[in-house]
Parts: structure tokens; sequence; C-alpha cells
């Protein structure tokens, strides 16, 4: 096991159009956390899982924003209709529950023209 | 969640011992203090974890005074590579559901 990976490592995309991102944790950690960066600002908190339960969404995470986390494995976040606000990296994350070591991939980073 | 406070920016350079501060007045009893490394384009990076007293890995030293209001991070000889941005964070350890971050202290290290 590599770490947490991500693809599309960029995405660019027209606005009002919709984006599906996909994060593929360390195999054995239950936790996965999405955050999303702009530039200069620390990350923000999206969501969490454990194992294939979303047990928290942050007032970011709008109604155009959805996580899945089938089977406790990989998870996706889609964006729809995408707006130019929506550009930032985003960064998927996965740790033991019950630990703050988590481990982040190298982030997806979305550009809405 | 206690919130924290960092200096936003800090120079140093390269050999010096770097210590970067981090004021959480609210902390909880049974909150921990965990730092983050961040390069640029790539995510965070955890350096460092501890309760109280003094921790110390293969990377860098914390220390926590006795009321647990601050914690320090040292940085022993930096080098140009440890250039980055660097996040405290407190919160319970079994119960930690979302891990905030604040806006960091962006360290340069200079030739």
């Amino acid at each position: 096991d590599t770490g947490v990976s991500q693809n599309p490592r960029h995405k660019i995309t027209k606005r009002g159009q919709n984006v599906t991102f996909r994060c593929d944790p360390i195999s054995e950690h239950n936790r996965l956390y999405w955050y999303r960066q702009t530039l200069g600002q620390g990350p923000e908190f999206l969501t969490y899982f454990q194992n294939e339960a979303q047990l928290e969404k942050s007032r970011l995470l709008s109604d155009r924003f959805s996580a899945e986390r089938p089977k406790g494995s990989f998870s996706t976040l889609e964006i729809q209709r995408t707006e130019q606000g929506d550009s930032a990296m985003y960064l998927c994350a996965s740790s033991f529950a019950g630990n703050t070591e988590a481990f982040f991939g190298q982030g997806t980073r979305l550009t809405v023209v | 969640l206690a919130k924290t406070t960092q200096p936003i920016s800090m120079d140093s350079y390269e050999g010096q011992e770097v210590n970067i501060t981090c004021s959480h007045n609210n902390i909880a009893t049974n909150d921990y203090i965990t730092w983050y490394q961040q390069f640029p384009s790539q995510g965070p990076r955890f350096i460092i974890q501890g309760y109280k007293t003094k921790v110390t890995n293969e990377v860098a030293s914390l220390f926590i005074p006795a009321d647990r209001k601050s914690s320090t991070l040292s940085l022993p000889r930096v080098s140009l590579s440890d250039t980055a941005v660097y996040y405290c964070l407190v919160g319970p350890l079994y119960n930690n559901n979302d891990m905030r971050f604040g806006a960091g202290t962006r360290l340069t290290v200079k030739p």
C-alpha cells in the first residue's frame, strides 16, 4: 500500500458542469476525510466517513456536494453545477478511528472556468 | 473544539533551531496537540503529537507546559527543505471527528 491516492490530480471544468473525484485510502484505515483548501488558507473540513457511514458534514458542504464511500473502501466526492468559487484543492485523508495521525493524499486541484 | 493561534509567518536560516509556538487557551482535559507540515501542492503530513511535557521523534520535538495552554514545535537545525506551512491542531484523540486546521505558520528557511 503506497498511501492515499487521489484521482485525478488536476481537473479543469466549465461552470455548470458536474465533476467527480476519487480517493483510495490506506486499506486498513476505517476513517476517511475530505477537505477543501484554497490558496493561502489551511484545509477546511468538508466531511468524514467511518467505514461506509458518513458521520459528519460541514456547513461548507452545500447541496451541490455529495460524498459516498460504498463498502467502506474508496470514496467519491461529486460537485454538481460547479461554480467558480468551487475552484480549490480537494484533499482526502484516512486514519484509524480514534487516531489523529491522518495520512493525506496529494489532492485534486479543481479549476472552474 | 479549542481554538489555536499561531504566528502567520517565520523566517530562519539553515542550521538554526526553529521554535513555532501555538496558543490554545481553551484546551480541554482530553485534548491532544498535533502538528502537521504541508509543502506546496501536497497534502499535510503528520509530524508529532503530544499531551503533556515533551515528546521527541526523528523529525521534531514538542514542548507542552504544565498548564497546556500553549505548545512549541521545535525543529532542530533546519534546512531549505523545511520551508513549509506548519499547522497546530488541538482535539480529543478518541473522538476526533473533524480535524480543524487554522491558517498555519509559513516557515521560510533561507540559505
